[in-house]
């Protein structure tokens, strides 16, 4: 069974940093691209960056509202995927989903069930 | 990015009623469309890819459509199950993802 475990939310100052993991089993993990979503509250979804399989060449793309201040990384041999997140604001404060896209196109077929992170002094 | 709007915001229905919810895209994306459910609390399930390919253990009722710029999820015969909130996300873009703003589907 697919499952994908985020972990690392909490509260945090605006201007400090914070790093979510996402720790996956039941699949080859490295066979995968990674991607974060999140969802502040009450609100819709937001795509936050990905990062592709090696045999994809490892690269990472963000969205603009986090380029420069997030960044993903991955661990093969522990099937873990982690969302550096640096210079936090508090629009940055959402429910952060951890998924898995099976083709490398875009879409998701699995998410964990997320971690909260709240941006508040 | 590619903006994508949903319509209507909320749908209210009742159990048996077909649903039809719909997903525009700003500009066109050929057949790179996703929906997803989502209940509160939960994390969003994938019901469709591709416009029209369901998404495997995914139940019948649930259909796609479209291409280009204009997109329909329909639910055939609506469920107790299905009261939940409708997301459509584009992905012809993998350096800008995209969601609507997402369709409530309320008990009428």
């Amino acid at each position: 069974e697919v499952q994908l475990v985020e972990s690392g939310g909490g509260l945090v100052k605006p201007g400090r940093s914070l790093r979510l993991s996402c720790t996956a089993s039941g699949f080859t993990f490295g066979d995968y691209a990674m991607s974060w979503f999140r969802q502040a509250p009450g609100k819709g979804l937001e795509w936050v960056g990905f990062i592709r399989s090696k045999a994809y060449g490892g690269t990472t793309e963000y969205a603009a509202s986090v380029k420069g201040r997030f960044t993903i990384s991955r661990d093969d041999s522990k099937s873990i995927a982690y969302l550096q997140m640096n210079s936090l604001k508090t629009e940055d404060t959402a429910v952060y989903y951890c998924t898995r896209d099976p083709w490398e196109d875009g879409y998701m077929d699995y998410w964990g069930q997320g971690t909260l992170v709240t941006v508040s002094s | 990015d590619i903006q994508m709007t949903q319509s209507p915001s909320t749908l209210s229905a009742s159990v048996g009623d077909r649903v039809t919810i719909t997903c525009r895209a700003s500009q066109s994306i050929s057949s790179w469309l996703a929906w997803y459910q989502q209940k509160p609390g939960k994390a969003p399930k994938l019901l469709i890819y591709k416009a029209s390919s369901l998404e495997s253990g995914v139940p019948s009722r649930f259909s796609g459509s479209g291409s280009g710029t204009e997109f329909t999820l329909t639910i055939s015969s609506l469920q107790p199950d299905d009261f939940a909130t409708y997301y459509c996300q584009q992905y012809n873009s993998y350096s800008g993802l995209t969601f609507g703003g997402g369709t409530k589907v309320e008990i009428k």
